[in-house]
């Protein structure tokens, strides 16, 4: 089963310290977000890519997070100078332009010490 | 703008007894509904999806939802609990499709359900 996949699925770093996701969609998949979803809540939107193109940011995307798609196939999620505030769960999905339902990876969940 | 409301935090019914967990939207289009399920430390898992189509919507594992427009409802229930249901369902909406925008999912707080033998 060919899903979307995500790695790490933990990641523990320090204040101040800059860490990288990876998202890998389902293959035939040209549309991919980004969502985090913090304790208690449901996932908020921060990005999505059609192909190698970024065409939205939310506002929740502050200058220290950077996501990119070079080749319209894996994505990452770029965190700098992290702070506890990031601490969440990044969930990964992706679907076809004009499909509306997303797929979705069993997500990163980071925490910053 | 659109926006989901999820009526109750937290539901917890007895095996064999019927669910219920309701959810209200909020979208300036017709909108694309849907019905999430996250267990814990797994993905979140597609239940079932409304599109303009039929208003009572069949989905996974015996859930079924009720498209309300008068109502702006849009409640997921399932006649009968299994423990293996316990888990937090998401209500989601999205516009994307109709707007010709992405297909952005806006998601409620969640509704944790418990399910007690």
């Amino acid at each position: 089963d060919t899903g979307v996949s995500q790695d790490p699925r933990h990641k523990i770093t320090k204040r101040g310290q800059n860490v990288t996701f990876r998202c890998d969609p389902i293959s035939e998949h040209n549309r991919l977000y980004w969502y985090r979803q913090t304790l208690g809540q449901g996932p908020e939107f921060l990005t999505y890519f059609q192909n190698e193109a970024q065409l939205e940011k939310s506002r929740l995307l502050s200058d220290r997070f950077s996501a990119e798609r070079p080749k319209g196939s894996f994505s990452t999620l770029e965190i700098q100078r992290t702070e506890q505030g990031d601490s969440a769960m990044y969930l990964c999905a992706s679907n076809y332009r004009g499909q509306d339902e997303q797929f979705f990876g069993p997500g990163t969940r980071l925490t910053v010490l | 703008a659109q926006s989901v409301t999820q009526l109750d935090s937290h539901v917890s019914v007895s095996e064999g007894t019927p669910v219920l967990l309701r959810c209200n939207y909020s979208s300036s289009y017709s909108p694309s509904l849907f019905w999430y399920v996250q267990h814990p430390n797994k993905g979140l898992q597609l239940l079932l999806k409304y599109t303009s189509a039929a208003t009572l919507v069949k989905g996974i594992n015996g859930f079924e939802a009720e498209f309300k427009k008068s109502e702006t409802s849009f409640h997921l229930t399932k006649p009968s609990a299994h423990m293996s249901d316990a888990a937090e369902y998401f209500c989601v909406v999205s516009e994307g499709v109709l707007t010709g925008t992405a297909s952005k999912l806006t998601f409620g707080t969640g509704t944790r359900l418990q399910v007690t033998l």
